[in-house]
C-alpha cells in the first residue's frame, strides 16, 4: 500500500508569494492533517480535514487556508510568505473509526523555505 | 501555549543500554498519547500509544509509562540500539474522533555503538 505522498519535496519563495502545498493520503484513509514543524517547536497543528469539511483548526492566521477533494487528496496554501512561514510542512493521513483515536500515517513533509 | 513539553532536546545513551525518553503535559482533558519517532528527511513514523485508562503499554523493546497524577509519561527503549538514533516526538490528544493532537518538541535520541 503506497504511503502518503507530498509534492513538492523542496520549495523556495521570497516574501510576499503564496505557495500551494499538495498531499495525497494513504488510500482509504479520508482524514488528513497538516502539521507545521520548525526547529525547536515542535509540530504545531494547522488544521485537519474530513470528508472534504475541516474539522480542525489550529492557532495559524488566516493566511494558512487548505482544502480537501472527493478523492481525499488534500492542499494547503499559505498568502503573503514571511521569513517566519519557513518550515518543514507535513501531512498525515488516517481511517476515522467512530468512538476512537485515530493512528495517524505521515508524508515525508514539503520543506519550505522564504527569502 | 506549549501544552506538551519535552524537556531534554537531545539524548545520548550507549548501545545496549536502556533509554528514558520524558514528556510532560499541562492539559488534564488529555487522555491518548502517543509517542513517533522521526528520522531525517522522512515523515515520523508511529512507534506506541497508550490511553488514560491505562498507565503502561510494552511492545517489544518499547514501553511508555503514563503517570496521570504527575501529567508526565515516559518512553523507555531497551535495550537501544544504533538504528533507533532519531527524533523522538510524544503526543496527546483529548478529543475521539478528531485528529488534532499536540505534539512536543521532540528529543533527539543518539545510541552510541
Amino acid at each position: 500500500k503506497a504511503g502518503v505522498t507530498q509534492t513538492p519535496r523542496y520549495l523556495i519563495k521570497t516574501r510576499g508569494q503564496q505557495v500551494t502545498l499538495s498531499c495525497s493520503p494513504i488510500s482509504g484513509h479520508r482524514s488528513v492533517s497538516w502539521y507545521q514543524q520548525t526547529p525547536g517547536q515542535g509540530l504545531q497543528f494547522l488544521f485537519e480535514y474530513f470528508s472534504e469539511t475541516q474539522r480542525n483548526k489550529g492557532n495559524f492566521p488566516g493566511r494558512f487556508s487548505g482544502r480537501q477533494f472527493s478523492n481525499s487528496r488534500s492542499e494547503m496554501n499559505v498568502s503573503t510568505l514571511e521569513l517566519g512561514d519557513s518550515a518543514l510542512y507535513l501531512c498525515a493521513s488516517s481511517l476515522f473509526r467512530v468512538e476512537s483515536y485515530n493512528e495517524q500515517f505521515f508524508g515525508p513533509g514539503t520543506r519550505l523555505t522564504v527569502l | 501555549d506549549q501544552q506538551v513539553k519535552q524537556n531534554s532536546p537531545s539524548l545520548s545513551v550507549q548501545e545496549g543500554r536502556i533509554s528514558i525518553l520524558n514528556c510532560d503535559y499541562t492539559n488534564s482533558m488529555f487522555d491518548y498519547f502517543l509517542w513517533y519517532k522521526k528520522y531525517p528527511a522522512e515523515g515520523p513514523t508511529f512507534l506506541i500509544s497508550i490511553s488514560s485508562i491505562k498507565d503502561k503499554n510494552e511492545d517489544g523493546r518499547f514501553t511508555v509509562f503514563l503517570n496521570k497524577s504527575a501529567k508526565h509519561l515516559s518512553l523507555h527503549i531497551v535495550p537501544s540500539q544504533p538504528g533507533d538514533s532519531a527524533v523522538y516526538f510524544c503526543a496527546a490528544s483529548a478529543i475521539k474522533n478528531f485528529n488534532k493532537f499536540y505534539f512536543g518538541s521532540g528529543t533527539k535520541l543518539n545510541v552510541k555503538p
